[in-house]
């Protein structure tokens, strides 16, 4: 079965300095790696996934993340935290190996940024 | 382009009452998705369409629990009777047809707010 783990349930940093949110996954194949994001009273909105090829994914809002298949970790990061990337973030993974087509997702990371 | 519209935004009902969630997708995608997501957890699977016919359900409480999708394009959730538990957002998800060896990003709605007292 694939899961996904975050293991912190919140991260905070300070405006304009660096941002890691830590995930980590479990699949039996080769995975599909998604970051998603959550504002207050919106839906999940795409960032980046991972699929094959480069490790280093580029994403939206100036968002990375880093696929290393020996740690099995999916940690999304960006070099200077904004305010307004304050949210709620979710790891999501999909094993195409399986039949299922649907996304496992983490239990999520609050991300605050402070001024 | 207009995303993936959910209704109602928010519900409160008493527990052993019944609810109906309704989705309307992205034109021209033949997926749809509904998640539940609890307070606290990550969105969880209940139940994914192909055009009309049901591709995994394998999570949805099917005692209480029901969805169509009659027509191919949108979808209802009912739950009947709800539970206490219950309480919780529901997302409804959808995306293009993808094969099993590829991803087509799934776009979300605002969700659902069930609340049972």
């Amino acid at each position: 079965a694939q899961s996904v783990a975050q293991p912190e349930d919140q991260v905070n940093v300070a405006e304009g300095n660096p941002l890691t949110v830590k995930c980590t996954y479990s699949v039996s194949g080769n995975p599909y790696l998604f970051w998603y994001v959550q504002y207050p009273n919106r839906g999940l909105q795409f960032l980046l996934k991972y699929i094959t090829g480069d490790n280093l994914v580029k994403g939206s809002y100036g968002f990375e993340a880093e696929f290393n298949k020996s740690q099995t970790s999916f940690h999304l990061k960006k070099p200077s935290a904004l305010v307004s990337d304050s949210a709620l973030y979710f790891c999501a993974v999909r094993d195409p190996g399986t039949g299922r087509r649907a996304l496992t997702f983490g239990s999520g990371t609050r991300l605050q940024v402070q001024p | 382009e207009a995303g993936v519209a959910q209704s109602p935004r928010y519900k409160i009902i008493e527990k052993r009452q019944s609810v109906a969630f309704w989705c309307n997708p992205i034109s021209g995608h033949a997926t749809l998705y509904w998640y539940q997501q609890i307070l606290g957890q990550g969105p969880k699977l209940l139940i994914q369409f192909q055009n009309n016919g049901v591709v995994d359900d394998s999570q949805l409480p099917k005692d209480r629990f029901s969805a169509e999708r009659l027509k191919g394009v949108d979808s209802t959730l009912k739950i009947q009777p709800a539970k206490l538990e219950d309480s919780a957002v529901y997302l409804c998800a959808s995306s293009l047809r993808g094969g099993r060896s590829t991803y087509n990003e799934q776009f979300f709605g605002p969700g659902t707010r069930l609340t049972v007292l």
